[in-house]
């Protein structure tokens, strides 16, 4: 069996502090994937990737970057925190074609102060 | 784009009753069904699938899927206390449209 790890599993920035989180997995999976959970509520798509170098915006890119320079890491970047996005980023990974198992890692949870 | 909808929000159950998770979705065109789990404090994780119209039983839990009236449920009989989590019905188009659409959840908790 595979995992996924994400790091840190907390953040805590300032307001308009640029803040990186990073994703591995060790599944060999072509596509990986960023969600943001707001406490305890539905998963939002940031970015997702079917392959190293490629990246396709979800429905919440605004104020995200993201980075796929291997196939088995993904990192996620919040340009500028902001309080109102405090929340859980989730991390998953499927294989291309997929019937729609994704493999999810525990989460990073961010605070902005 | 597609629209999956859950409902209740929330669902409170006593230990070894049944729980009745509803889903509905929007694309007719929709292939591939599955229930993810998410305990309080970690990631979500793959229940389990179904593909065809019927019923598919795991253990205590079982899918439905009807596609001509766009709806998949889960039913979870004799629920127990660890049953208790963040339920995500998740549909896939398919046929290369690999775009996976979550609903926003039906919190489950079992009392004892």
């Amino acid at each position: 069996g595979g995992i996924i790890t994400q790091t840190p599993k907390f953040l805590i920035g300032q307001e308009g502090q640029k803040l990186t989180l990073k994703c591995q997995q060790n599944f060999n999976h072509d596509t990986m994937y960023w969600y943001r959970q707001d406490s305890g509520k539905g998963l939002r798509l940031i970015y997702y990737s079917i392959t190293e170098n490629d990246l396709q915006k979800g429905d919440l890119s605004e104020g995200y970057d993201a980075s796929r320079e291997k196939k088995s890491s993904f990192s996620l970047t919040v340009t500028s925190a902001q309080k109102n996005e405090m929340a859980v980023f989730l991390c998953a990974s499927s294989i291309t074609g997929t019937t729609g198992q994704l493999y999810f890692g525990e989460g990073s949870k961010l605070t902005v102060l | 784009q597609q629209k999956v909808q859950q409902s209740p929000e929330s669902l409170i159950v006593p230990e070894g009753g049944m729980a009745s998770l509803n889903c509905t979705f929007s694309d007719r065109n929709s292939q591939y069904f599955w229930w993810y789990r998410q305990h309080s404090g970690e990631g979500p994780k793959a229940l389990m699938s179904i593909f065809s119209n019927g019923d598919k039983k795991e253990g205590r839990f079982t899918a439905h899927l009807n596609k001509a009236s766009l709806y998949v449920s889960l039913h979870i009989k004799d629920s127990q206390p660890s049953d208790s989590a963040l339920y995500f019905c998740a549909v896939i188009r398919g046929n290369n449209n690999n775009r996976i659409f979550f609903g926003d959840g039906t919190q489950l908790v079992v009392k004892p």
